[in-house]
């Protein structure tokens, strides 16, 4: 079956870096866009970026724009969130989700089952 | 940015009970609308996306309609696996948006 499992997360200090996985398995990776959403304790969920099936094409939030970068390899069927720059309101469950499409109008189909970042000093 | 607004923000609905849950996009979104599912401590679950068409193995129970910028997520016969947050989204524009979820309690 379609399965995300998210690794990385854990308490990282204000300012420092973290670089999240996603290992997908059960779908042909390379044809789908892959997503990452985040929530914060008791909050809602955020779409953070998208990344297209190619590694070609790339979204992001206004809120992380500049500070992660998202990237993914096909031959490993693994997609990689880097996070620069952290602050404490970026402490939230990261989630990985697969998208619908390669890119375009993606809704999002199958969820991983996250990783906790805590950004604390 | 499309700003999605859902209502109410929480609902107490008996078991066996029908509950009807709104989103409203501050645009025209195209049917590009979907719902998801967040039961206590579990990742989210997608429910309906074109904002009428059920997921694979989502019971009938569940439907959606709307169009333009408005949008409804109708539960028939609440059971107890059914009292979670509920979360619309858009996809029709980036950013991607959620709303901020209808949380469905048992009354």
């Amino acid at each position: 079956q379609v399965q995300l499992v998210e690794s990385g997360g854990g308490v990282v200090q204000p300012g420092r870096s973290l670089r999240l996985s996603c290992a997908a398995s059960g779908f042909t990776f390379n044809n789908f866009g892959i997503h990452w959403v985040r929530q914060a304790p008791g909050k809602g969920l955020e779409w953070v970026a998208i990344i297209s099936h190619d590694g070609g094409n790339e979204r992001f939030a206004d809120s992380v724009r500049g500070r992660f970068t998202v990237s993914r390899d096909n031959s490993k069927s693994t997609l990689y969130l880097q996070m620069n720059s952290l602050s404490t309101e970026d402490t939230a469950v990261y989630y990985c989700a697969k998208g619908s499409s390669s890119f375009y109008y993606p809704h999002m189909d199958v969820w991983g089952k996250g990783t906790t970042v805590t950004v604390s000093s | 940015e499309i700003v999605m607004t859902q209502s109410p923000a929480t609902l107490s609905v008996s078991p066996g009970e029908g509950a009807t849950l709104s989103c409203r996009a501050s645009q025209s979104i195209s049917n590009r609308l979907a719902w998801y599912q967040q039961q206590l401590g579990q990742s989210p679950r997608l429910l309906i996306y074109g904002a009428s068409i059920r997921a694979t193995g989502i019971p009938a129970r569940f439907s959606g309609s709307g169009s333009g910028t408005e949008y409804t997520l109708t539960i028939n016969g609440l059971q107890s696996e059914d009292f979670a947050v509920y979360y619309c989204q858009q996809y029709n524009v980036w950013p991607l948006t959620f709303g901020g979820g209808t949380k469905v309690e048992i009354k």
